[in-house]
């Protein structure tokens, strides 16, 4: 099975600050991966798919890159709605899809 | 409106069967996907099974297997997960999520586009 690391596991940061965001496959993936935000008691949110696509109606300050068994979600300019965690998840082994453990991103 | 609506929060005793159900609306129901998606309290999300909405066909995690079954009402536009032989461990928000891909050929990038609330699922003695 395919295990995904994500890095830093929390991280502070505040209003105006870029951010950069790591996740890390097992094996090679190519670039099946998607980038999630999830907000306390809320279901997740789509930002990123296929490694570096950005979801419709999602803010132009997420990016996404990598191939391979590396990958990054860079948010340029971090904004106060933009406190939550992160979650990378591999789709290359479709029909069976593996989340990261997730990254906190919370106000310093 | 384009959205999963997901059935009420559950409390069941070890050993029981819970079944979720998640309503769609706003779009065509068999054209998509419908994956299982849980997460215990403070843990990452996992991953359970999916459906394809238009032919039924099933597919689940290894972790899984034997305890759950996914199943779809076309004319409902609802799919449903059923967990059994419940434990503690299985206390988690369970959400439903569309699938959607990009991309052609035999390998397409899937990714869950649309997500519903979640349920939360609470098995105590």
């Amino acid at each position: 099975d395919i295990q995904m690391t994500q890095s830093p596991s929390s991280l502070s940061a505040s209003v105006g600050d870029r951010v950069t965001i790591t996740c890390r496959a097992s094996q090679s993936i190519s670039s099946y991966l998607n980038w999630y935000q999830q907000k306390p008691g809320k279901a997740p949110k789509l930002l990123i798919y296929a490694a570096s696509s950005l979801q419709s109606g999602v803010p132009s300050r997420f990016s996404g890159s990598g191939s391979g068994t590396d990958f990054t979600l860079t948010i340029s300019s971090l904004q106060p709605e933009d406190f939550a965690t992160y979650y990378c998840q591999q789709s290359y082994s479709t029909p069976i899809f593996t989340f990261g453990p997730g990254t906190k991103v919370d106000i310093k | 409106q384009v959205q999963l609506v997901q059935s009420g929060a559950e409390v069941k005793k070890p050993g029981a069967s819970v079944k979720v159900s998640c309503k769609a609306s706003g779009y065509t129901f068999t054209s998509y996907a419908m994956h299982w998606v849980r997460q215990a309290p403070g843990q990452r999300l996992e991953w359970m099974g999916w459906i394809n909405a238009g032919n039924g066909n099933t597919k689940y995690s290894q972790k899984f297997q034997g305890r759950v079954t996914i199943t779809r009402d076309t004319s409902a536009s609802t799919a449903y997960m059923e967990l059994s032989s419940l434990r503690s461990e299985d206390t988690a928000v369970y959400y439903c999520a569309r699938g959607d891909y990009y991309g052609s050929g035999s390998h397409p990038h899937w990714y869950f586009d649309l997500w519903g609330r979640g349920t939360l699922v609470t098995v105590s003695s």
